[in-house]
């Protein structure tokens, strides 16, 4: 069946450091979106990529589909406290409503 | 508005025993969904409903689990005969209709542990 496989499963980083999580799905898909669930909370809606090489902004976090369509990555610039949680992404199976998760990156900051 | 909110938000219970988790959608949210996440995992697909009906039981892991939506808008997730193994969080979450581009948002969980 579909999979969708997240790296690094974790990671640790000194306040101001880059981050970056990749995603890749065994299958081409419609979208991508991206949840961050911080620790001991729900998985909260960050963003939506449809286009082939779609490259989004959110202030420091820039988000990118891949031009196939079956990878996507999250980058964060210089990260801050307020960073941590665990990033998933996510993509429709068959283009459906049925939203199959990656394993998540849990990223930890050093202040 | 309000968002999903979710009861109880924790329920301990024994091995064998039945538990109902309700889920409060967002109101005017047609599509409906359940989810189980374990530790460290994301979360899975459990079931759809796109009104009142189940449009899709496929993540449903065996026969002890049901869920329904009778009016179209609150659900209860129903688990018999419940086993260990079953200790996860589950998550309901509803978007405004049930297409693939439509966010989800997502309700505080139900942490259940059976003993």
């Amino acid at each position: 069946g579909q999979q969708v496989m997240q790296i690094p499963q974790y990671q640790h980083v000194q306040e101001g450091e880059d981050f970056t999580t990749y995603c890749n799905s065994s299958t081409t898909l419609s979208n991508i979106q991206w949840y961050k669930q911080r620790p001991g909370g729900h998985p909260v809606f960050l963003i939506q990529l449809v286009k082939s090489g779609e490259v989004k902004k959110q202030k420091r976090l820039t988000f990118q589909f891949g031009e196939a369509k079956k990878n996507s990555s999250l980058h964060i610039t210089a990260t801050q406290t307020t960073d941590v949680g665990t990033y998933f992404c996510a993509g429709p199976q068959d283009s459906s409503y049925k939203l199959i998760f990656g394993s998540g990156t849990r990223l930890l900051v050093r202040p | 508005g309000a968002g999903v909110s979710q009861t109880p938000s924790n329920k301990v219970t024994e091995k064998g025993k039945y538990v109902e988790l309700r889920c409060d959608p967002i109101s005017g949210h047609t599509a409906l969904y359940w989810y189980r996440q374990s530790l460290g995992q994301g979360p899975e697909f459990l079931i759809y409903f796109q009104g009142t009906g189940a449009a899709d039981d496929s993540g449903l892991p065996n026969d002890r689990f049901f869920a329904v939506r009778p009016e179209g808008s609150v659900s209860t997730l129903k688990i018999q005969r419940t086993e260990r193994g079953d200790s996860a969080v589950y998550l309901c979450a509803s978007s405004t209709t049930g297409i693939s581009y439509n966010e989800q948002f997502f309700g505080p969980g139900t942490r259940l542990t059976v003993l």
